[in-house]
């Protein structure tokens, strides 16, 4: 089955400055690449995601780069702001008959320093 | 957007005993359903899948007997953990694609976490 690989575990970034969160998949058929933010004790909330076909997509601060050669991607959070403080999970998922299971990553513990 | 609940969001049981947690779909029908559980400060993991009107499909490691999983309508699954054990506690989270089982995105619940003493 699939195995995502997350790192690093945890970041700590200063107020207006990038972080970046890196993912390795190990199934090539997998297709689809999102990513979530996750606060304490509530659901995952999807935001932002890339298919196989594309090797980059961004929505203003956040973005997403893909190699589908290499396994892995990434996420791109410009200009973080104190809110942008929670647990990141990547996840990959190949789109069969039926079902799209997500398998996902180890986390990012973000915590943006004021 | 497509919006999916679980019910309770939060239980207490004892050991022994068993729990049932519903996750509905509110807006959509979904015919395949996941299951997750997450332990403090772990990722989420695939416990299985749950076809409505066939048998759930287990993760390897996932004792079907313990997790019953019934998808009786296609608004509606449940997760019975049988014989509840203090090693059971952790967040429960379902998901449901709002397209079916080819559409890419996954909404989630809101998550049940379930306290065995």
């Amino acid at each position: 089955g699939e195995n995502v690989e997350q790192h690093p575990s945890t970041l700590s970034v200063q107020e207006g400055d990038s972080a970046v969160i890196k993912c390795t998949y190990s199934d090539s058929a997998s297709n689809y690449f999102p990513w979530y933010k996750q606060e304490l004790g509530k659901r995952p909330q999807l935001i932002i995601d890339i298919r196989s076909n594309v090797g980059e997509k961004k929505d203003q601060r956040i973005a997403v780069t893909l190699n589908k050669t290499a396994k892995h991607f990434s996420l791109h959070i410009t200009e973080t702001q104190p809110e942008d403080s929670a647990v990141y999970f990547c996840a990959a998922s190949s789109i069969q008959t039926g079902a799209n299971n997500l398998f996902f990553g180890t986390g990012t513990r973000l915590t943006v320093i004021p | 957007g497509a919006v999916v609940s679980q019910h309770p969001s939060w239980v207490i049981c004892k050991s022994g005993t068993s729990v049932k947690i519903e996750c509905r779909s509110l807006d959509f029908q979904a015919t395949t359903m996941f299951w997750y559980r997450q332990f403090p400060k772990q990722s989420l993991m695939l416990m299985a899948t749950s076809n409505e009107g066939s048998k759930a499909t287990y993760e390897q490691g996932v004792e079907k007997d313990k997790f019953l999983i019934n998808h009786a309508s296609l608004t509606l699954s449940t997760l019975t953990v049988t014989s509840a054990h203090p090693e059971d506690s952790s967040f429960y989270i379902c998901s449901a694609p709002p397209g079916g089982g080819s559409s890419y995105e996954q909404y989630f619940g809101p998550g049940t976490r379930l306290t065995v003493t």
